[in-house]
């Protein structure tokens, strides 16, 4: 099943302590990309890549981080975790051609709670 | 401004009613035009995309695309229980994805 898949589903830890959000796909898109969604503002994008070791900053950077080494995963990464990141964030893929409608495939989504 | 607006509702409509849902736009960029519906405790999911203006049906639902008015449209016709969903219109200029806040509906059987 052609499918992105993020882990965890559900997080909660404590400000300033790492963490990593997998994001894996299996339908060999060139475009990866991280948005959190918050009540009253919709999905923002966070970072984005356009292929291995190319990515690029979306709407709100700051505080996170992002690696393309493989084509099919995408981790999101927080240094050092704080409160105002508590959001519900999805990964998102979509395949790269000339032209053409680009329709993203998004993963089921992680709930991370910072304390 | 944001690039891409629209009502959050919520909207609630009893079992049957056609649905209307809306959006206004500012980036003349944008060529293609998305319906994502969202379920509760789920990712979005592409519903329908229609190319620059004009209407585009799947079923039940119609999308519109107004390019002169910048205004998108998404009708649900014999609205179901199983329509109950939050939807996120969306417009595409190159890869990039510019979402709207999206609107929360309640079909009620």
């Amino acid at each position: 099943e052609a499918q992105v898949t993020q882990n965890p589903r559900y997080l909660i830890t404590v400000t300033g302590k790492k963490l990593t959000v997998t994001c894996s796909q299996n339908m060999n898109h060139e475009y990866m990309s991280w948005y959190r969604q918050d009540p009253g503002l919709g999905l923002r994008q966070i970072y984005y890549s356009m292929n291995v070791e190319v990515t690029d900053k979306g709407d709100v950077p700051e505080g996170y981080k992002v690696s393309r080494k493989e084509k099919r995963n995408f981790p999101l990464i927080l240094e050092s975790p704080s409160p105002n990141q508590t959001s519900l964030y999805f990964c998102a893929s979509t395949h790269v051609g000339t032209g053409g409608n680009y329709g993203y495939t998004f993963g089921s989504g992680t709930r991370l709670t910072v304390v | 401004q944001k690039e891409v607006e629209q009502d959050p509702g919520p909207l609630s409509v009893p079992e049957g009613a056609i649905v209307s849902l809306n959006c206004t736009y500012s980036n003349s960029a944008f060529q293609y035009f998305m319906w994502y519906r969202q379920y509760s405790r789920k990712g979005p999911e592409l519903l329908m995309y229609t190319y620059s203006s004009g209407n585009k049906e799947d079923g039940r639902f119609t999308a519109q695309v107004d390019k002169s008015s910048k205004y998108i449209s998404l009708f649900i016709r014999d609205s179901q229980p199983s329509d109950s969903a939050t939807y996120l219109c969306a417009g595409q200029a190159g890869t990039a994805l510019i979402f709207g806040k999206g609107t929360t509906l309640s079909v009620s059987s």
